[in-house]
């Protein structure tokens, strides 16, 4: 069974620009969650999507979006790039019928910003 | 105050030995608990989950929670070299996947 995946793996911007970074799950998982992984403030939960509805959203700026598609894939946007913004961003996904916070990470996106 | 603390470490122990890694929550109405091991350059994988107070084992780990010392531990019985990688512990007070992280500890184990 594939893991989750998450596309692309490395990607470079500069401030300003946006981006657009895709996850699909494991097959049969609904719950999709997106985490932002730096040396300095660790793992930070982004949001959270269950049948293409947000289900919760943790504390980072409107530039951060995302969204679920019928397919249970995701995806999130960070818009108007900032240095800050550079870390790498994990995706997971959760069972149907799985115990909360019991989440299968993908590989993450890296994203760096110039 | 960070919300789950955790000692950086690194933690070094040698091989055959029990690991002790704690973690402390500022929560009181958190519910759910669970310790994440991640390697150098690869995602966190869980290892264990624990929802009521007392020890939970799962072979070499056992998970102890304490509500009332708003404390979760991780031991790691014989430990080996493969056990070398970073330990989070993060929990949650709700139903969704909404994870709350420490900044994790670094174990060593040395041959």
């Amino acid at each position: 069974k594939a893991g989750v995946t998450q596309t692309p793996r490395y990607l470079i911007k500069t401030r300003g620009q946006q981006v657009t970074l895709s996850c699909s799950p494991i097959s049969g998982h609904r719950s999709v969650s997106w985490y932002q992984q730096t040396p300095g403030q660790g793992l930070q939960f982004l949001f959270e999507y269950f049948s293409e509805t947000q289900r919760n959203k943790g504390n980072f700026p409107g530039r951060f979006s995302g969204r679920q598609f019928s397919n249970s894939r995701s995806e999130m946007n960070v818009s108007t790039l900032e240095l800050g913004d550079s870390a790498l961003y994990l995706c997971a996904s959760m069972p149907q019928g799985g115990s909360p916070g019991e989440l299968f990470f993908g590989e993450g996106s890296r994203l760096t910003v110039l | 105050q960070k919300e789950v603390e955790q000692n950086s470490g690194p933690l070094s122990v040698p091989e055959g030995a029990i690991a002790s890694l704690n973690c402390t929550y500022s929560d009181r109405g958190s519910q759910s608990f669970f310790w994440y091991r991640q390697y150098s350059g690869k995602s966190p994988e869980l290892i264990m989950s624990i929802y009521s107070n007392g020890d939970k084992e799962d072979g070499r780990f056992t998970a102890q929670l304490n509500k009332a010392s708003q404390y979760v531990s991780l031991l790691i019985r014989d430990s080996q070299p493969s056990d070398s990688a970073t330990y989070l512990c993060a929990v949650t007070r709700g139903a969704g996947n909404m994870l709350t992280f420490g900044g994790g500890t670094r174990l060593m184990v040395k041959p």
